[in-house]
């Protein structure tokens, strides 16, 4: 079975720009869980979708958008590019709510806003 | 506030040894917890979780243990191997939070011949 894919892998961003990274779930699973990781601040959450319902959302500005589709893939949008923006996205998966069952992790994209 | 953290940034371990990753955690309505293992340039890879109702929960070559009392949780490594250098998470989470976990600083483990 396929695991989590994201794309793109690696982008590179200049301030105010926008950016719209994909995340395909593992097949049958329809929850989807955005995550922003930094040296400094560590693995944070973004926000959670469920059958294309957002059910969760962290502290982040409403510059970090995300949706998901029928399909259960999902992207993530921020907008207004700023250089802490700077960070590996990483996208994870789980048929159902975490707890419940296990939630696996893609590779992440690596964006550099310079 | 909510938080879960790590007691080591580093931890060096000498291959076939034992590895022991401690984390604390201050929710106290977290009922789930997760072990993820990040190698570089990789995504977290799930090694363990245990629920809140229980206090041991063994899988290969590891084992996971949570204290409720303290708030505290570890990830014990038998015969640690060269394959098994890379960051070490934690994480918690509730599970009638979405999707939401909580992820402390990460240790890193690294394996010496």
């Amino acid at each position: 079975k396929a695991g989590v894919t994201q794309t793109p892998r690696y982008l590179i961003k200049t301030r105010g720009q926008q950016v719209t990274l994909s995340c395909s779930p593992i097949s049958g699973h329809r929850s989807v869980s955005w995550y922003q990781q930094t040296p400094g601040q560590g693995l944070q959450f973004l926000f959670e979708y469920f059958s294309e319902t957002q059910r969760n959302k962290g502290n982040f500005p409403g510059r970090f958008s995300g949706r998901q589709f029928s399909n259960s893939r999902s992207e993530m949008n921020v907008s207004t590019l700023e250089l802490g923006d700077s960070a590996l996205y990483l996208c994870a998966s789980s048929r159902d709510r975490v707890g419940q069952e296990t939630q696996y992790f893609g590779p992440g994209t690596r964006l550099l806003v310079l | 506030g909510e938080s879960v953290g790590l007691h080591l940034p580093t931890l060096s371990v000498q291959e076939g040894d034992n590895s022991i990753i401690n984390c604390a955690y201050s929710n106290s309505a977290s009922d789930y917890f997760i072990w993820y293992k990040q190698e570089s340039g990789k995504g977290p890879q799930f090694i363990i979780d245990i629920r809140s109702n229980m206090d041991k929960r063994q899988g290969q070559r590891v084992t996971v243990l949570l204290n409720k009392t303290v708030k505290h949780l570890s990830l014990q490594i038998a015969a640690t191997q060269p394959g098994d250098s890379a960051v070490y998470f934690c994480a918690g989470g509730t599970t009638d939070s979405w999707g939401k976990l909580q992820f402390g600083a990460g240790t890193q483990v690294v394996v010496t011949p």
